[in-house]
C-alpha cells in the first residue's frame, strides 16, 4: 500500500473553496486513491474515490494528474459543518479490507 | 437505511472481565474490520475477515479476538480487557471483490478499562 503525505491541519473561512493535495509518489498501477471525512468521535465516512483525471460528486472533486503521484481534494464553498478531519487513502483490491489512515488534514472552517 | 451497527456505544469496565463488542452491517458485504482510534497514533487496524470463518490479524491485534460465523456479524472479543485497551473502537465493512471500494463505518464504540 503507498504511503500518503498530506498536510496536518488548514484553515478557511466559510463559502471559500479547499483544495487539500495529498503525495503518493509510490503509488501503484492497480491502486485507486480515496479520501475519507471523520467529525470528532465518528466512524470516517467516504468521500470520493477516484483512478484518474477528474471525479466529482454531490460532495466534493478530486483531481488527479496524468502521473498519479499526488492528488487533489477540493471542496467547493465549504462551510462550518466541513471542518474536520480528512484523509487521503491508496490502494488496491487489498485496501478494501485493510485501510491505512494516515495523520489525515485537520480541516478547521471559520466564520 | 445501508448501516453498519456497533454496540455497545460506550463502555466502562474493569480489568480482566471478559467483553464483546458486536458489529453487524446489513449491506451483505464481505468484508469487515475492526479499528482501534487513539490520540496521536491514528486509525489502526485490529482484525479483518474476508468472508465467513475467514479472519486474519491486523496491525495491532494482541489482546483482542474475532469471530466471523455469519456473514452479517463480526464480533470484537476482548478475553482479559487491560487499560491499555483504552480506546475509541470502529468496525467497518465493504464489498470488495477485485478494486478499492467504499468502506462504511460504524457509529464507535469508546471503551475505558479501569
Amino acid at each position: 500500500l503507498a504511503k500518503t503525505t498530506q498536510p496536518i491541519s488548514m484553515d478557511s473561512y466559510e463559502g471559500q473553496e479547499v483544495n487539500i493535495t495529498c503525495s503518493h509518489n509510490n503509488i501503484a498501477t492497480n491502486d485507486y486513491i480515496t479520501w475519507y471525512q471523520q467529525f470528532p468521535s465518528q466512524g470516517p465516512r467516504f468521500i470520493i474515490q477516484g483512478y484518474k483525471t477528474k471525479v466529482t460528486n454531490e460532495v466534493a472533486s478530486l483531481f488527479i494528474p496524468a502521473d498519479r503521484k499526488s492528488s487533489t481534494l477540493s471542496l467547493p464553498r465549504v462551510s462550518l459543518s466541513d471542518t474536520a478531519v480528512y484523509y487521503c487513502l491508496v490502494g488496491g483490491e487489498d485496501s478494501s479490507y485493510k485501510l491505512i489512515f494516515g495523520s489525515g488534514t485537520r480541516l478547521l472552517v471559520r466564520p | 437505511e445501508a448501516q453498519v451497527t456497533q454496540n455497545p456505544r460506550y463502555l466502562i469496565t474493569v480489568t480482566g472481565k471478559k467483553l464483546t463488542v458486536t458489529c453487524s452491517q446489513n449491506m451483505n458485504h464481505e468484508y469487515m474490520s475492526w479499528y482501534r482510534q487513539d490520540p496521536g497514533l491514528g486509525l489502526r487496524q485490529i482484525y479483518y475477515s474476508m468472508n465467513v470463518e475467514v479472519t486474519d490479524k491486523g496491525d495491532v491485534p494482541e489482546g483482542y479476538k474475532v469471530s466471523r460465523k455469519e456473514k452479517r456479524n463480526f464480533p470484537l472479543i476482548l478475553e482479559s480487557p487491560s487499560p491499555n485497551q483504552t480506546s475509541l473502537y470502529f468496525c467497518a465493512s465493504s464489498f470488495g471483490r477485485g478494486r478499492a471500494t467504499e468502506a462504511f463505518f460504524g457509529q464507535g464504540t469508546r471503551l475505558t478499562v479501569v
